[in-house]
């Protein structure tokens, strides 16, 4: 059974510009959340999608923001890209909403931006 | 923000050697749950523990967890080389929608 996975796995976009990062969550996870990781920090969370439904939202502008398709698959679109987006953006699966049970992590996209 | 803090932020052992690694949080929390990174990439899930328990294990891997000191410590034995990584606690803060991570420990394990 095939993991999470995300496109692209590289990006390099620049200043202004807006991207588009896809996710496909584990067949059968319903659950759908978005992190940010910083070269030398942990994740942080930006979103949680549940059922097609956003369930959460960190503290990030409203250049972020997410959707999720009936197939459960999930985009996170960020828009007039600072440098400081510049991350590894990683998606997560989960059967269920809760954070009781385990996060199934795809490999990240690397966003660079110039 | 992060909740999280690991300590220590870099270790080096040997092979064959023991690596501990603690985790410090701030509030209440529903359970705790220990990742691992290799080089940058996708995080791959280790170990859960809820906050009603006080020790697990799983393979090589023992987690303990005090809530009275907010603190859990992950323990590898026998490291190997593959074990090199960095690793990270997470919880929910008694959120049912996110993980707050720690900044995370660097482990090298030298063969």
């Amino acid at each position: 059974d095939a993991g999470v996975t995300q496109s692209p796995t590289h990006l390099i976009k620049t200043r202004g510009q807006h991207v588009t990062l896809r996710c496909s969550p584990i067949s059968g996870h319903k659950s759908v959340s978005w992190y940010q990781q910083v070269l030398g920090q942990g994740p942080q969370f930006i979103f949680q999608y549940y059922e097609k439904e956003e369930r959460g939202r960190g503290n990030f502008p409203d250049r972020f923001s997410a959707r999720q398709f009936p197939n459960y698959s999930s985009e996170l679109n960020v828009n007039a890209l600072l440098l400081g987006d510049s991350a590894l953006y990683l998606c997560a699966s989960s059967l269920v909403r809760s954070m009781n049970t385990e996060a199934f992590f795809g490999q990240g996209t690397r966003l660079t931006v110039v | 923000s992060q909740q999280g803090e690991e300590d220590p932020q870099a270790l080096s052992i040997q092979e064959g050697e023991n690596a501990t690694m603690n985790c410090s949080y701030k509030t209440s929390i529903n359970n705790l749950q220990w990742y691992r990174q290799n080089s940058g990439r996708g995080l791959v899930h280790l170990i859960l523990i809820r906050s009603n328990e006080r020790e697990k294990h799983s393979g090589r891997l023992r987690v303990t967890l005090d809530t009275s000191k907010k603190s859990s410590s992950l323990l590898i034995t026998a490291s190997r080389a593959a074990d090199t990584a960095s690793y990270f606690c997470a919880t929910d803060e008694g959120s049912n929608y996110k993980l707050t991570f720690g900044k995370g420990t660097l482990l090298t394990v030298n063969p």
